[in-house]
């Protein structure tokens, strides 16, 4: 019963390449967020939705966008991956305390 | 410029001693604080959460104190057990959008 799930787990890809992230949540949480760790186990909130409407949108490249098809998904979507992407990307959704996903580690090369 | 700061990057204590972790925080006006628990490889867990009204929060062998004149919250561990090691993150709540903005993490290890 996962509450909150990501796929995929590991994503290896060239610099250039355009990659998707997806998530759901069985929580029935109206909100949700896009957060990236690096290298330096730094947590960062990239992007929240509330009933699929941006509600935040932190200082991101614009080649990072979301996108909430229902309240139970959001997908993060990356063009022209670039070496500093390379991260840990965690999904999370939230009522009043946050539930994470089992992040997404991706490798650019 | 806004901060948060947890006390140091890496804690040492010896099993059945009591693990103290520090969060300071500057130009913010949490709604409240939570602290999270993340292990190797996984994604943070919940663990406390502190309103701006309240002193001091339990649960188990967990404690957590918030003051917010010295913007500061205690995380405490009694009784520590090897299975306590991991990184430790405090989360402040601001905004109506209800942000966390996290530390930069404790990592806690507990020898036997």
């Amino acid at each position: 019963d996962t509450a909150v799930s990501q796929t995929p787990k590991y994503l290896v890809t060239q610099m250039g390449n355009d990659k998707s992230i997806k998530c759901e949540q069985n929580l029935g949480h109206d909100t949700m967020y896009w957060y990236k760790q690096d290298s330096k186990k730094f947590l960062k909130i990239m992007f929240s939705y509330n009933n699929k409407e941006l509600i935040i949108n932190e200082t991101v490249p614009n080649r990072f966008s979301p996108k909430s098809p229902d309240k139970a998904h959001l997908n993060l979507h990356i063009n022209s991956l670039e070496l500093g992407d390379s991260a840990v990307y965690f999904c999370a959704s939230s009522r009043e305390t946050q539930y994470f996903g089992p992040g997404t580690r991706l490798l650019v090369l | 410029s806004q901060k948060i700061e947890q006390n140091s990057e890496a804690l040492n204590i010896q099993e059945g001693k009591t693990a103290t972790l520090t969060c300071n925080y500057t130009n913010y006006s949490p709604a409240y604080l939570q602290w999270y628990r993340q292990d190797p490889g996984r994604g943070p867990v919940f663990l406390l959460l502190i309103r701006e009204n309240e002193k001091e929060k339990r649960k188990e062998r967990l404690k957590v104190t918030f003051d917010t004149t010295l913007k500061q919250s205690l995380f405490h561990i009694t009784a520590s057990q090897p299975a306590d090691s991991a990184t430790y993150l405090c989360a402040l709540v601001t905004g109506s959008a209800r942000q966390l903005t996290f530390g930069s993490g404790t990592q806690l290890t507990v020898l036997p």
